[in-house]
Order: structure tokens, then sequence, then C-alpha cells
């Protein structure tokens, strides 16, 4: 079976522009959620989505948005671009009712700004 | 809020035995989760307690005691794939939430040496 799968896994912008970090969860799981790693850091939690409706945010400005498609998959969205948004992001899904079960987590996108 | 702490830094031997400590303090606490993450690469879960206690898993095992807010993680038999970093995640549910978001530490990079 596939694991969560994100793209791309590389990204190089520039201060101002605006990025789409895309994310497909693990077949059957409904819940994704977001978190910036930045080096040297455990990850940060950003969002979280079920069932196409967002079920928490974390401390992070509002240039940060994201959605989940009909087909579980995600999309992260930052505007307005800042150097210290390079870092690494990573999705990771999960069943709705995760009282025993991991988050497992997609190889990331690595975004740099310059 | 939540606050997690483990130590940044361990090394050891190939062949030895390490601990990993973490501590926490949060609320609305429903796990504790261990993954491993080498450089560049997705965390991968380890181990999941929710109750007190220890958990073997062949050459990992983890420790939790909720009234302490402590638990640490036991690696056997060291291997020089073992040299990654190790992170303790706290999961949390929000008031009024059924879905819990992780909190991480900042993950403690372990080295092992031949």
């Amino acid at each position: 079976d596939a694991g969560v799968t994100q793209s791309p896994t590389h990204l190089i912008k520039t201060r101002g522009q605006h990025v789409t970090l895309r994310c497909s969860p693990i077949s059957g799981h409904k819940s994704v959620s977001w978190y910036q790693q930045v080096l040297g850091q455990g990850p940060q939690f950003i969002f979280q989505y079920y069932e196409k409706e967002e079920r928490g945010r974390g401390n992070f400005p509002d240039r940060f948005s994201a959605r989940q498609f009909p087909n579980y998959s995600s999309e992260l969205n930052v505007n307005a671009l800042l150097l210290g948004d390079s870092a690494l992001y990573l999705c990771a899904s999960s069943f709705d009712r995760e009282r025993d079960q991991p988050q497992h987590f997609g190889d990331g996108t690595r975004l740099s700004i310059l | 809020g939540q606050n997690i702490d483990q130590p940044t830094e361990m090394t050891a031997t190939e062949g030895a035995i390490v601990q990993i400590n973490c501590t926490y303090q949060t609320s609305g606490f429903n796990g504790l989760f261990w993954y491993q993450q080498h450089a560049g690469e997705a965390p991968t879960f380890l181990s999941y307690n929710v109750l007190d206690g220890l958990e073997e898993k062949g050459r990992f095992s983890s420790f939790l005691s909720r009234s302490k807010g402590y638990s640490y993680l036991l690696l056997k038999e060291l291997q020089m794939k073992d040299s990654a970093s190790y992170l303790c995640a706290v999961r949390s549910f929000d008031r009024g939430s059924t879905l819990g978001r992780l909190y991480f530490g900042r993950g403690t990079q372990l080295t092992v040496w031949p």
C-alpha cells in the first residue's frame, strides 16, 4: 500500500511569492495534518483537516491556509513568503478516531526561500 | 500550553543501551508517541503509550508515567543505523474536539559510534 505522498519534494521560491504544497493520504485515512519543521527543531502543528473541514489550527499567521478535497487529499498554501518560511513541510494522515493509531508522515516538501 | 522537553544530543557506542528521556506538561493528554527521523527524511513511528508502563517492541521499548509527565525510549543493542533524531510527541485533545493533535519536542540527536 502506498504511504503518504507529498509533492513537490523540493521547491525554491523568493520572498513575496506564494506556494502550494500537495499531500495524498494513505488510502482509507480521512484526516490530514500539516506540520512545519525548521532545521534542528521538532515539527510544529499548522493545520488538521477531517472530512474537508478544518478541525484544528496551530499558531501560524493567516498567510497559511489549507483545504481538503473530497478524495481526502490536501493542499497547503502559503502567501507572501518570508525567509523564515524556509522549512520542511510535513503532511501526516490518520484515521478519524485515532485513539491508538499513529499519524503517518510523508517524506515532506523542502521549501527554500531566497 | 504544551511543553515537551528532551535532551538535544546523546552519544553511545554500538551494542550499548541508551535511554532517551522526555518530560511533558500538557492538557488533554491522550497518548505519547516516539518517532525516529533520519536526516532529510520523514519521521517514522516507533512506539505509542497511553497507559502507564512499559511497551516493548524488539530492540525498542517505551515507558510512560502519566502522573510524573515522563516517558523514556530505550534502545538496546545499538547499531550504527540507529543514529538519528528521536522525537517525543504528545497527543492532546483540545476542548470540544474529537481529533487529537501532536505536539513535538525538539528531538534528541543520537549518534552511535563504532
